[in-house]
């Protein structure tokens, strides 16, 4: 069975533009949870979506949302892009409540110049 | 409120050797899960393991190993015979019932030499 997949793996933006984000759970899995990881540091909560609803947010600006779609995709997207938005997104799906195990996709990697 | 704390950011050991992961936790919260990730420099956070609070019993998995203390609020990982390929960034998170959020504490980057 596929794992997380996400797109794309890498993408170069200017200050002030948009960016979307996309994310395929595994078969069968629910939930999404979006991750920020900047250099160094541990993975930091977005957001978390099941069954189309929003169930979690993170401590960050409304520049940041995100959707999940009726085959539990996801976008999340980020506007007027600043130079700290520079990380990796991190995509992970669960069958359910936060609490389950969650598994992680290869991540996209931004950089905002 | 929740936090995670991984002291060690950096762990050099050479191949064979044993090697321990520390993490200490914080929560109020009487339920809650633990769990342990593998970075390899690819970026993929990988599923190492899964505990709730209620479960204290030590794990053993091949090489790997949890030891899990309620009483010092501890979730330590040991390497036996490391080898080259376990170097990668280790993560140790938390999430309690009640929480709507997992935090991850900042990791501890592991490098095997041979």
């Amino acid at each position: 069975d596929a794992g997380v997949t996400q797109s794309p793996t890498h993408l170069i933006k200017t200050r002030g533009q948009q960016v979307t984000l996309r994310c395929s759970p595994i078969s069968g899995h629910k939930s999404v949870s979006w991750y920020q990881q900047v250099l160094g540091q541990g993975p930091q909560f977005i957001f978390q979506y099941y069954e189309k609803e929003e169930r979690g947010r993170g401590n960050f600006p409304d520049r940041f949302s995100a959707r999940q779609f009726p085959n539990y995709s996801s976008e999340l997207n980020v506007n007027a892009l600043l130079l700290g938005d520079s990380a990796l997104y991190l995509c992970a799906s669960s069958s359910g409540r936060i609490q389950e195990t969650q598994y992680f996709g290869p991540g996209t990697r931004l950089l905002v110049l | 409120a929740q936090k995670v704390t991984q002291a060690q950011t950096e762990i050099s050991v050479v191949e064979k050797e044993d090697v321990t992961l520390d993490c200490v936790y914080e929560t109020r919260d009487t339920t809650y899960y633990l769990f342990w990730y593998k970075q390899p420099p690819s970026g993929e956070l990988v599923f190492l393991i899964r505990r709730n609070s209620f479960d204290e019993q030590n794990e053993i998995s091949g090489r790997y190993s949890w030891n899990f203390q309620k009483s010092t609020s501890s979730f330590n990982f040991t390497i036996t015979a490391s080898q080259v390929v376990d170097s990668a960034v280790y993560f140790c998170a938390l999430i309690s019932s009640s929480a709507s959020k997992i935090i991850f504490g900042s990791g501890t980057r592991l490098s095997i030499r041979p």
